[in-house]
């Protein structure tokens, strides 16, 4: 079976300084897909990232990078010098991939981000 | 292009109605997937089509809820004899099958049963 641990209910930060957002996951699969999520306020979920298993190499987007480490089972997110629109709930996912088919996903629990002035 | 809609945004009911709940996917999406958010907690998957046919409903939590999809679009998940539990966000996604596997969520329904 499939699991999403997000060990972090809430953190709290000061705008401009850097936070990271641990994910770590259980699966028996090789092959899967891992994605970040943010729901803000308003409540619709936002896609940010969607990582296979094959592909260790770590992302950056702008203030927003992502560290795979298979070794560990670990999916975390860094937002670097956050800002207030940053304040959301962060959810970490994990989808099967099966060829050619899609599949649910499996969430963690989510992380509270809040970031003040 | 628009995106994942849902209606109605907010359903307030009475313990033992019935209730539907309505999906409309992002035109062209063949995967469409229902969830569930308690307050406070992460989604629940519910059911997932491919097409017209739910090849998963492991999510399902009881008899009294269903979902159908027609014409690879719109989908309905009904819930029987509603109970208190029962309230939650009901979310909907949808995907283009193909090795992306993003989904894309609509805004949900806010569903509380009285």
């Amino acid at each position: 079976a499939q699991k999403v641990t997000q060990a972090q209910t809430e953190i709290s930060v000061v705008e401009k300084e850097d936070v990271t957002l641990d994910c770590v996951y259980e699966t028996r699969d090789t092959t899967y897909y891992l994605f970040w999520y943010k729901q803000p306020p308003s409540g619709e979920l936002v896609f940010l990232i969607r990582r296979n298993s094959f592909d260790e190499q770590n992302e950056i987007s702008g203030r927003y990078s992502w560290n795979f480490q298979k070794s560990t089972s670990s999916f975390n997110f860094t937002i670097t010098a956050s800002q207030v629109v940053d304040s959301a709930v962060y959810f970490c996912a994990l989808s099967e991939a099966y060829t050619g088919t899609a599949s649910k996903l499996t969430f963690g629990t989510g992380t509270r981000l809040q970031v003040t002035l | 292009g628009a995106g994942v809609s849902q209606s109605p945004s907010n359903k307030v009911t009475e313990k033992g109605k019935d209730v539907e709940l309505r999906c409309d996917p992002i035109s062209g999406h063949t995967a469409l997937y229902w969830y569930r958010q308690r307050l406070g907690q992460g989604l629940e998957f519910l059911i997932y089509f491919q097409g017209n046919s739910a090849p998963d409903k492991s999510g399902l939590p009881s008899d009294r809820f269903s979902a159908e999809r027609t014409g690879e679009s719109v989908s309905t998940l009904t819930i029987q004899r509603t109970q208190q539990e029962d309230s939650a966000v009901y979310l909907c996604a949808s995907s283009l099958v193909s090795l992306s596997y993003e989904q894309y969520f609509g805004p949900g329904t806010r569903l509380t049963v009285t």
